[in-house]
């Protein structure tokens, strides 16, 4: 129940396009939905994140849907850039003093010139 | 500026050899993480020190142990390195004041030979 499923595990996308990766939980007290960026080499940093009161957060060309009662959130980056060539993990926690972060198995993005 | 340092970027140590991995940080923030991380795999947790309470996942092996010294640093050691050891570990820093985003430091790449 603390798992976070995330699909694909790999995904190639065009210059220009729209990159989409999902993200499904089953443990109904998790309250906080953050997306990692990792590129070869470095640390995770945070992209976005989301609450579940919220269907929906939009910072730039990254957008995060979610649907609470589905139980699933999504990642959509818009007009994506061979830049955004990455590993995105999804992940999920419970607000409190420890806050530990479950993250999905993480999506590795090609972007095409 | 860097907001979480981790030294040295690389190490290479021999089977069984002890070693360390520090982790420092200019963020003043309560909660310190050790990540493990191999390669294609999210993250994987092994302890976090929420102030100075150490807590330690349970199925972090007893080879692991880590130290924290003062609010600034945090440090990993590995008491007899194996093959399976290698991996890059990662250290995150969050504040307490119930912000949720936890901050990643570089990483320190293990090579055990």
């Amino acid at each position: 129940q603390q798992q976070v499923k995330q699909s694909p595990q790999s995904l190639i996308v065009q210059k220009g396009g729209i990159s989409i990766i999902n993200c499904a939980y089953e443990n109904t007290a998790f309250d906080y939905f953050p997306w990692y960026q990792q590129f070869p080499g470095k640390g995770p940093a945070l992209l976005i994140a989301i609450r579940p009161d919220v269907s929906e957060k939009k910072e730039g060309r990254f957008t995060i849907s979610f649907n609470k009662s589905a139980k699933q959130f999504s990642l959509h980056i818009m007009d994506s850039q061979p830049g955004d060539s990455a590993t995105y993990f999804c992940a999920a926690s419970i607000g409190g003093a420890t806050n530990k972060l479950i993250f999905g198995t993480g999506t590795l993005l090609a972007v095409q010139p | 500026d860097a907001m979480v340092i981790q030294n040295p970027r690389y190490q290479v140590t021999q089977f069984g050899k002890p070693v360390t991995l520090s982790c420092s940080q200019t963020l003043n923030h309560n909660v310190m993480y050790w990540y493990q991380q191999k390669s294609s795999q999210a993250p994987k947790l092994l302890f976090h020190y929420y102030d100075k309470d150490f807590n330690n996942e349970a199925d972090t092996p007893d080879n692991f142990q880590s130290r924290r010294p003062n609010t600034s640093f945090c440090f990993l050691d590995i008491r007899s390195p194996g093959l399976g050891d290698a991996a890059m570990y990662l250290c995150a820093t969050r504040s307490r004041g119930g912000q949720e985003t936890q901050y990643f430091g570089p990483g320190t790449r293990l090579l055990v030979l």
